[in-house]
């Protein structure tokens, strides 16, 4: 079946570094990312999303990057800081009517 | 202001129990969902609910029932609780339709002993 998945299940950033968190999906014909940040003990929340159509999108502090030719999605924090240590999970939508699917999560911790 | 709120944060029952985890949105959405979350940080859907209407319907024990009394509330019923069955478990909510932006609740934490 169709599947999102994560090259890093965890990564230890310094603080003030960047980091760099890497989804692929499988999905061709996905027109929707989302990256959700799942702090310890909540609901994971909405970050930064991207459609198909675009390559590049920006938030504070965040970055989102689509590469379709090789569907690849990744976020990038800048000034990596303490508050951003949680489980990182990206999401797609495959087809228009299908629920999101979401991938198994990357772990970031910010190492003071 | 909370947007997605589920009620009870915690609960800890026996084997054998039945529970309910009640939710609410006042986003204003069409669409609500309940998801599992494993020990492994795993999101998997179980139900989702447009208008009241079923749409999803995983492949979930039949002893979990959802209920919609309204497109504003959708509850979670589990009969028969097994050691399984702990985990967290999240609400969250929707535009009409699928594939739009979802806004998770702040989770329930169920533990079967």
């Amino acid at each position: 079946g169709e599947s999102v998945g994560l090259h890093l299940p965890t990564l230890s950033v310094q603080e003030g570094d960047n980091s760099i968190i890497n989804c692929a999906y499988s999905n061709s014909a996905s027109d929707y990312f989302i990256w959700y940040k799942q702090e310890s003990g909540k609901g994971p929340q909405f970050i930064i999303d991207i459609r198909s159509n675009m390559d590049k999108r920006q938030g504070q502090r965040v970055t989102v990057l689509l590469n379709k030719t090789v569907k690849h999605l990744s976020l990038q924090i800048a000034a990596t800081q303490p508050g951003d240590s949680a489980v990182y999970f990206c999401a797609e939508n495959p087809t228009g009517n299908t629920p999101l699917v979401f991938g198994k999560g990357t772990r970031l911790s910010v190492i003071a | 202001d909370t947007a997605v709120s589920q009620t009870p944060k915690y609960l800890v029952t026996q084997m054998g129990n039945d529970k309910s985890i009640k939710c609410e949105q006042n986003l204003g959405h069409d669409t609500m969902y309940w998801y599992k979350q494993d020990s492994k940080k795993f999101l998997k859907i179980m139900f989702s609910y447009n208008n009241k209407e079923l749409i999803i319907n995983e492949t979930v024990p039949n002893r979990f029932s959802p209920k919609s009394p309204d497109k504003a509330h959708l509850n979670l019923h589990i009969n028969s609780l097994e050691l399984g069955d702990s985990a967290v478990y999240f609400c969250a909510s929707s535009r009409q339709g699928l594939g739009n932006t979802i806004y998770f609740g702040e989770g329930s934490w169920l533990t079967v002993v």
